[in-house]
């Protein structure tokens, strides 16, 4: 099975800082990598797939990179409403998948 | 718009059974597959059980694996996940979500809660 790992466990910035999220495959996934955002209480909301296509509707402030092993997420200012949780998520063929442990971002 | 409703959740003691439901409207609900995505209280986001669009190929996470069934009646636009012998630690906030493109998860369920404990 492919375990993923995220760093850092949580966060804390100003509003306008950048911050990056990166998240490690513990093999090769290719492009294979998606990223979500959940707030408080809140289903868990697409941000990012295939590593690093913005989902439709999504601030431009969200990006995301990488492939094989090690990928990353990055909010170029960081707004109030960002204060979440993100997840990468791997999936393989037959549309298993496996969810990093979570960034904790405050502000 | 796309809607994702979630059902059947509750409290039961170790070894019962319980049926959640999540139905779609919004969509050609034939065209997608789904999944069973949970959370215990606190936690992170952990995979349950996927279901492609055909209703053929089913997966699961290794510890329902056996307990744990997932299917679909595309009649009722629904996806089921039956759980039986559940255990403390099944105990979450279960989610279910529309796969779309190469297998992103762009719409979700408000999540149910299921709560075993005795």
């Amino acid at each position: 099975d492919i375990q993923m790992t995220q760093s850092p466990s949580s966060l804390s910035a100003s509003v306008g800082d950048r911050v990056t999220i990166t998240c490690q495959a513990s093999q090769d996934i290719s492009k294979r990598l998606n990223w979500y955002q959940q707030k408080p209480g809140q289903a868990p909301q697409l941000l990012i797939y295939g590593a690093s296509t913005l989902q439709t509707g999504v601030p431009s402030r969200f990006s995301g990179g990488g492939s094989g092993t090690d990928f990353t997420f990055t909010i170029s200012s960081l707004q109030p409403e960002d204060v979440a949780t993100y997840y990468c998520q791997q999936y393989d063929d037959l549309a298993t998948v496996t969810f990093g442990p979570g960034t904790k971002v405050e502000i | 718009q796309v809607q994702l409703v979630e059902s059947g959740g509750g409290v039961v003691q170790p070894g019962e059974s319980l049926r959640l439901s999540c139905v779609a409207s919004g969509l050609i609900f034939r065209n997608h597959g789904f999944h069973w995505v949970r959370q215990a209280p606190g936690q992170g986001l952990e995979w349950v059980a996927v279901i492609w669009n055909d209703g053929l190929k089913k997966y699961y996470e290794g510890s329902v694996k056996g307990r744990f069934t997932i299917s679909r009646d595309d009649s009722k636009n629904t996806i089921y996940l039956e759980m039986n012998s559940l255990r403390a630690e099944d105990t979450a906030v279960y989610f279910c979500a529309r796969i779309a493109g190469v297998f992103y998860s762009d719409y979700w369920g408000q999540g149910v809660l299921v709560t075993v404990s005795s």
